[in-house]
């Protein structure tokens, strides 16, 4: 069974560009999550997707990023216009829901540098 | 809200050295809890988990149990090897009931096992 596909895995990007990560659940999960992992810190939930429908969006800085999953499979994630402090790992994870705990598969992340 | 504290890194061991991670945390409702491991290079993995008081949840020689008077889930593991040497990372979910079962994570431990 092929995993959480994310791309690109690293991208440099001077502040006030704009930059976007792409994320591929594994087949047939539902849920969609977009994390943010600052170094040194566990990752933050920044957005939860069912199929496509947001379920909370409550850590997402709204004013620069976005995100969609507009038929329910992949995901995008935007940041415009970047800042220094967005320089983090993004992590997508997907769960199938109707287990007990909706056990989370993470991808490999995308690390962003912001200069 | 719901929070997670696991004890600061790094953690350095000899190989065959007991381990023990600690791990507390705070919710407002009954979470499941998860300890995930990050190789290096490599995403997140789940570890292993317990979704109720007095669980125990076990995978590759690593144990932890759920405490709930103590609201603790510390990581332990008799023997130690090389290869066990990554970031783990105490996290909690479903606290809230609902559809939302987003991690809430901790910082993380560096693990580095020497031969």
């Amino acid at each position: 069974e092929a995993g959480v596909a994310q791309s690109p895995r690293y991208k440099i990007i001077e502040k006030r560009q704009s930059v976007a990560f792409w994320c591929n659940p594994i087949s047939g999960h539902a849920t969609l999550y977009w994390y943010q992992q600052i170094l040194g810190q566990g990752p933050k939930l920044l957005i939860q997707f069912q199929n496509n429908g947001v379920v909370d969006d409550s850590q997402l800085p709204k004013d620069r990023f976005s995100a969609e999953r507009l038929k329910g499979v992949d995901s995008t994630l935007k940041i415009q216009p970047a800042k220094l402090e967005d320089s983090a790992v993004y992590l997508c994870a997907s769960s199938f829901p109707g287990s007990s705990y909706n056990e989370q598969f993470f991808g490999p992340g995308t690390r962003l540098t912001v200069l | 809200g719901d929070s997670v504290t696991q004890m600061e890194g790094p953690v350095t061991l000899s190989e065959e050295a007991f381990l023990t991670i600690n791990c507390t945390y705070t919710a407002t409702g009954y979470p499941s809890l998860f300890w995930y491991v990050q190789y290096p290079g490599e995403g997140l993995q789940l570890l292993l988990k317990a979704t109720k008081a007095d669980d125990k949840g076990s995978n590759k020689g690593f144990e932890a149990t759920y405490r709930k008077e103590t609201t603790s889930f510390h990581l332990e593991k008799g023997s130690v090897q090389v290869s066990d040497s990554a970031v783990y990372f105490c996290a909690l979910s479903g606290s809230s009931g609902g559809s939302n079962y987003k991690l809430t994570f901790g910082k993380g431990t560096l693990l580095t096992v020497n031969p």
